[in-house]
Parts: structure tokens; C-alpha cells; sequence
């Protein structure tokens, strides 16, 4: 299995509501990241986690919650999000020291 | 400033016409990506590089990584309208072997083929 598992494709929530985005990987890759992208904009990172622990937070608003129960699954908990926030979340996981990135198709969030 | 400039922003070719596409780092490269990206999909791995003066050819498409300039340019010959999309080129800078740092990237190239 060479993929990185991104789901759901698509989501629509509300200001209010409490969601969950998942990513899953079965590379025995140990470091995993969340992206955010912008329409027409470069992906910007967001979480790195290596050896399931939070290495990297680049000053994401705390409205964005990311887990890493094992080292196959990454989750980012959304929690009162603003219409801004819309966006793709792309997941890509890595060896811990080698290059090596695998992106997943991402998931296209819409706050409304 | 930019720590990755891409170039140019956009570009229109004429379908079988030959074009380049430039990335050149601010600061020292361990490892340059270059992707394709249709919009709103995900990112499609086009080649990694991490070498100076490696150079990797795909199909119609060819990469180099010149060490000296910091600069990593990406070849497409004779383009075909399955080319185009927005290609973007990502940039790590963890040396200890590799990196769990995460990739920056340029701003994208905006390629459109003319028929």
C-alpha cells in the first residue's frame, strides 16, 4: 500500500458544528503533516507530527485540534470554525529522516 | 521575502512548443519536489530531487537541481494539452538525512496549452 487515505472528500459545516477529518497511511512512515490550501494558493503546513508526537504547530488557531492516535492515522478535530477556514486539508506522511513525501487528494472543506 | 520563488506565475504555450519552469531557493536545499495539481484535487509527485546537478526526466518532463544558484528547473518538451495545470515546486531544508519539517512551496505555475 503505497497511498495516503484522506476521507472525506468533501465536507460542509456549519459555524457551530464539531467535525473530524482523517488521514491514514500503511507505509510505516513515521512523520505525518496536515496542510492547509487556499483556491489558488501554494499548501501551507500546519501540524507535523513525528513518532506520533506533535513536532511542528505553525501558530494554527486553536479552533484546529490535530491527533495522532498510532503512526497509520492522523485526525484534525474542527471546532467552530469561520467561513475563512474554508479551504482543501491535505495530508502527506514521511519517513521520519529520509525525503520521501506521500500527499493524500485532501479534503475540501466548505464553512457556511 | 520569499524563502521559494517560482516562475513565471503563469504561461501559456502553444501546444508542442518546449517550456521551463524555475524555482530558486533562498536559503540552502536538502530536497526540491516538484508536483502537478489540477485544480482542487491533491498534489500529483512529479520528481524529488536532492542532489546538485541531479537531474531526473520523466516521460516528456525533465528536472535539474543546479546546487551553486539554489535553483531547480523544470523541462517540458514538445507540451500537450495533458500538461497542463498548476505546477508547484516544494522545498525542504532539514538536513540531518532528512525531514520531518514539512515542504514550503513556491506559488505555483499556472501552465495553459494552446491548441
Amino acid at each position: 500500500d503505497t497511498e495516503v487515505t484522506q476521507t472525506p472528500k468533501h465536507l460542509v459545516m456549519g459555524m457551530t458544528n464539531k467535525k473530524s477529518l482523517k488521514c491514514e497511511q500503511h507505509m510505516g512512515h513515521r512523520a505525518m503533516y496536515w496542510y492547509k490550501q487556499k483556491a489558488k494558493k501554494p499548501p501551507e503546513l500546519m501540524f507535523v507530527y513525528s513518532y506520533e508526537k506533535l513536532s511542528i504547530n505553525e501558530s494554527v488557531p486553536s479552533r484546529f485540534s490535530p491527533e495522532c492516535p498510532n503512526s497509520s492515522l492522523l485526525n484534525l478535530h474542527l471546532h467552530a470554525l469561520q467561513p475563512e477556514d474554508s479551504a482543501l486539508y491535505l495530508c502527506a506522511s514521511s519517513p521520519a529522516n529520509v525525503y520521501g513525501y506521500t500527499f493524500g487528494s485532501g479534503t475540501r472543506l466548505t464553512v457556511v | 521575502s520569499q524563502e521559494l520563488e517560482q516562475s513565471p506565475q503563469s504561461l501559456i504555450v502553444q501546444e508542442g512548443k518546449n517550456l521551463t519552469i524555475n524555482c530558486t531557493s533562498s536559503k540552502t536545499l536538502y530536497g526540491l519536489y516538484w508536483y502537478k495539481q489540477k485544480y482542487g484535487e491533491g498534489l500529483i509527485f512529479l520528481m524529488m530531487l536532492q542532489k546538485g546537478g541531479e537531474e531526473k526526466s520523466h516521460e516528456k518532463i525533465t528536472a535539474k537541481l543546479d546546487e551553486k544558484k539554489q535553483q531547480s528547473s523544470l523541462h517540458i518538451t514538445a507540451s500537450q494539452p495533458s500538461h497542463a495545470g498548476i505546477y508547484l515546486c516544494g522545498a525542504g531544508y532539514f538536513y540531518s538525512g532528512g525531514g520531518a519539517d514539512g515542504l514550503t512551496f513556491g506559488k505555483g505555475t499556472h501552465l495553459i496549452i494552446q491548441p
